[in-house]
């Protein structure tokens, strides 16, 4: 099946300091890629909808200059957290659909970030 | 507004003994329906999904499923579980837009 990965798997990083999530569709395109974040022992929650070409869609509550969203070819969406702070500790997960498969949709392994 | 449902926060069984977690929706249309399950500190991996047809579904892991739409239910089954199959399990409708809606998640407890 289609494959999602990111990168990195885990980051730790300095509060105050912004850094970088990678989404990679490897085997299909991607022109919709979707950004989870998810507590410890919590659901996962839908942050923002990355739309290749186009700005991205957020969900309510979601602070869209806090969480920068960049979808610049179809197979990459990026998340930059900006300005980090220990709240933002948690579990990122993006997912795409693989349009050719309506509804299938395939999730990357999920970034830890730890701001300390 | 689309909405998923899981009543059990946690359940425990016996290794060998068999497993329902309840799923409801709420979907306005015919739903897609999927339930995955999460190791900890582990990405999502998919057991199975209902898109339409045969309203049991089959999956890995010998899990199955039933939708059944007079009850808005979507309830994952296993008749004998082991202690691998340990881990969060959610239950997560397909909204407009591609969304994927999950459900809280139930937290499964194997007992030796």
């Amino acid at each position: 099946g289609a494959v999602v990965s990111q990168h990195p798997s885990w980051v730790i990083c300095k509060s105050g300091t912004s850094v970088k999530i990678e989404c990679r569709s490897l085997d299909f395109q991607a022109t919709t890629m979707f950004w989870y974040r998810q507590f410890p022992k919590q659901s996962l929650m839908l942050m923002a909808t990355s739309n290749e070409g186009s700005k991205a869609t957020y969900e309510q509550g979601v602070e869209k200059d806090k969480f920068l969203i960049n979808h610049a070819s179809l197979t990459l969406s990026t998340l930059t957290v900006t300005s980090a702070h220990p709240e933002d500790s948690s579990f990122y997960i993006c997912s795409a659909p693989d349009r050719g498969k309506s509804y299938e949709q395939y999730f990357g392994p999920g970034t830890r970030l730890t701001v300390t | 507004a689309q909405s998923v449902t899981q009543p059990d926060i946690h359940i425990t069984v016996s290794e060998g003994a068999s497993l329902e977690l309840r799923c409801n929706y709420s979907y306005g249309a015919t739903p897609y329906l999927f339930w995955y399950v999460q190791s900890p500190g582990q990405g999502l991996q998919l057991l199975l999904k209902y898109f339409s047809g045969d309203t049991l579904v089959q999956g890995i892991k010998g899990f199955e499923a039933e939708f059944k739409r007079s009850q808005s239910s979507f309830n994952l089954r296993k008749p004998s579980v082991h202690w691998s199959d340990a881990a969060e399990y959610f239950c997560a409708v397909g909204a407009r837009d591609d969304k994927i809606i999950f459900g809280k998640g139930t937290r499964l407890h194997i007992l030796p």
